[in-house]
């Protein structure tokens, strides 16, 4: 099975509104969770991440939330802008590797 | 900030040809991942490497082959290219094993 998956795939919101994406892992250990952000042929870019000793980061628009218990992590984006469409990806960490999930394409419509 | 440089970054080879794939990074980290990307798959992972002259295998290696020679440099390996292995190809380094990674620009390798 996969060790971190991802979801939606597709994420359609209107400017001003939030999206969030979710994602879980499997590895109980995992302590790890980096988000990438990836515009159309460019590389991914680490956006925000979080350490199993938080719950809760926030940088600027975006928030990430941990919850060790239910082995999910999510990533909010307030107030979105035209800007914040792109792929997204969470990943986590397992057995000294990093597992990504399959990607939200992020659609923000004005 | 991280500098991971790739080369070629577009590549167009023929069935059958050898394709080689370099990565140089320049920030003294100790390990590097070769990452394919296709619609629809995400990132998955092909090679890494802990260290110079260490290669290991991630989740889908049949048909590449790896080389780390130094800690600033990581090859991917296309011995016999086939056109199932058309895609963009990114090197990532991280200084240690399960945490950030920085990834080079990429690479757009397409077999005919």
């Amino acid at each position: 099975g996969e060790q971190v998956e991802q979801l939606p795939s597709i994420l359609r919101v209107q400017e001003g509104s939030s999206a969030s994406i979710n994602c879980s892992y499997e590895d109980s250990a995992s302590n790890y969770f980096p988000w990438y952000k990836q515009e159309p042929g460019e590389n991914p870019k680490l956006i925000i991440d979080i350490r199993s000793n938080m719950e809760r980061k926030q940088i600027q628009e975006l928030i990430v939330l941990l919850d060790k218990k239910a082995k999910r992590f999510s990533l909010h984006i307030t107030d979105t802008q035209p800007g914040d469409s792109a792929m997204y990806f969470c990943a986590g960490n397992s057995n000294n590797r990093i597992f990504f999930g399959d990607g939200t394409q992020l659609v923000v419509k004005p | 900030e991280a500098a991971v440089t790739q080369s070629p970054r577009n590549k167009v080879a023929v069935t059958g040809g050898k394709v080689t794939l370099s990565c140089n990074q320049t920030n003294n980290h100790n390990n590097m991942y070769w990452y394919r990307q296709d619609t629809g798959h995400g990132l998955r992972l092909i090679h890494y490497s802990y260290g110079a002259g260490s290669t290991e295998k991630g989740d889908i290696p049949d048909g590449y082959k790896a080389s780390r020679p130094s800690q600033e440099n990581f090859s991917l390996i296309l011995e016999l290219a086939t056109p199932s292995q058309t895609s963009v190809y990114f090197c990532a380094s991280g200084p240690d094993a399960g945490n950030t990674l920085y990834f080079g620009e990429g690479s757009r390798l397409i077999v005919v």
